[in-house]
This record gives structure tokens, sequence and C-alpha cells, in this order.
């Protein structure tokens, strides 16, 4: 069973496109966040959410607004795509915030904007 | 400002060495560590955390040292395999926050 699955695991998409990405975790955990791994490697986080609400929202530009539905899922919707979109999208799911927990990855979904 | 920097963006060793990683923190005052490994094409994968007031942590061939006062975490695989090759992430908590910020990782190569 996947713990924690994305949809989808690849996207091409144009310039100026909206998209969505999609986030499931059944491990029963109350936080869910967002990470953007860029062509670096660097793993930044973006957003996260505890028990459906927004708790983490770093600088990110408004184009991208996530959504949680329930404590299961974590959606992501990017608007008016741009180049520097480009990159992979990790969905990560703990417990309960902080540093003290694990965090478990889905497998990425990597987004190429053309 | 706050810094993760991990010693190499790559590292060589030969099968059956032991791999040494560094972890260096500059302007953070962590209660927790954590070491993640990522493969190709794969989101990272949890392997160790260590607390603050301790000083090892051991699972398996790994281990772990969290030195507060150097401000460094050790990773140490021992006799390393080909299929330890990966990428290894460190990852702590800022002051006050509650995200993991992750530093930019090392490119482990184990050399048969």
């Amino acid at each position: 069973d996947t713990a924690v699955s994305q949809t989808p695991k690849y996207l091409v998409t144009q310039m100026g496109n909206d998209k969505s990405i999609k986030c499931e975790q059944n491990l029963g955990h109350d936080t869910m966040y967002w990470y953007k791994q860029d062509s670096k490697k660097f793993l930044k986080i973006m957003f996260s959410y505890n028990n459906k609400e927004l708790i983490i929202n770093e600088t990110v530009p408004n184009r991208f607004s996530p959504k949680s539905p329930d404590k299961a899922h974590l959606n992501l919707h990017i608007n008016s795509l741009e180049l520097g979109d480009s990159a992979v999208y990790f969905c990560a799911s703990s417990q309960d915030p902080g540093g003290q927990e694990t965090q478990y990855f889905g497998p990425g979904t990597r987004l190429l904007v053309l | 400002s706050q810094k993760i920097e991990q010693n190499s963006e790559a590292l060589n060793i030969q099968e059956g060495k032991t791999a040494t990683l560094t972890c260096n923190y500059t302007n953070y005052s962590p209660a927790y560590l954590q070491w993640y490994r990522q493969d190709p094409g794969r989101g990272p994968v949890f392997l160790l955390l260590i607390r603050e007031n301790e000083k090892e942590k051991r699972k398996e061939r790994l281990k772990v040292t969290f030195d507060t006062t150097l401000k460094q975490s050790l990773f140490h695989i021992t006799a390393s395999q080909p299929a330890d090759s990966a990428t290894y992430l460190c990852a702590l908590e800022g002051a006050g926050s509650y995200q993991l910020t992750f530093g930019k990782g090392t490119k482990l190569s184990v050399i048969p």
C-alpha cells in the first residue's frame, strides 16, 4: 500500500496554463506538506497544513494555492505557469508538525513548463 | 542568516570503507536533526533522528553524531556497499517554526 501518493507523476504543459497536483496519504497523519525541488536538487518547503489549517506559507508566488479538503488530502493548484515553475514537487506527511516528526514523502510530480 | 551546509556535493568511496558525511549549520539551535536518503527519481526517505541531548545514534550500519557546540552532525555508513549510493540530506527545524529545512545534500557513490 502506498503511504503518500501523488498524481500525476509527470506533467508537461505550456506557459500560461493552470494545473493541479493531487496528494493523498493513508497514514492517518495530521500534517501535510508541499516541497519544491529545483534543478540543483535543493528541497524547499512551500506550504504545510495541520488538521486542514495552513501553518506554513513560505514566500511563494500567489499563483500557487494549496487546498486541503480533508486531513488525508493536500492539493496544489498553480495558475499562469511560468518556465521557472519547472521542478519536482513533493508532497509529504507527518503525524504532527515539528522537527521531531518523521516526514514521509510521496514519489514526486515532475513538472515541465514549455 | 540561517544556513545548512553539507560538506560536499559529491563523495566517492571504495566499497567496504566507512563513508562520513558532514552537516554544518549556523544561526540555528535545533532540538532535533534528521537524516534522509534520496534515490534518483524518488522522494526522500527518513533514516535517523537525533536529539540535541543525544551525542550519537545508531541503526545497523548507520551512525549519526550531533555536536551542538560545533553546530555539526556527522553521518557515517560503515562497510559501505554500492547499494548505499544515493544523495543524503540533513534536515533541522528552524527556531520557532514547525518546518524542517533541508541541506542541499551530498551525493554518495560507493565504488565496487
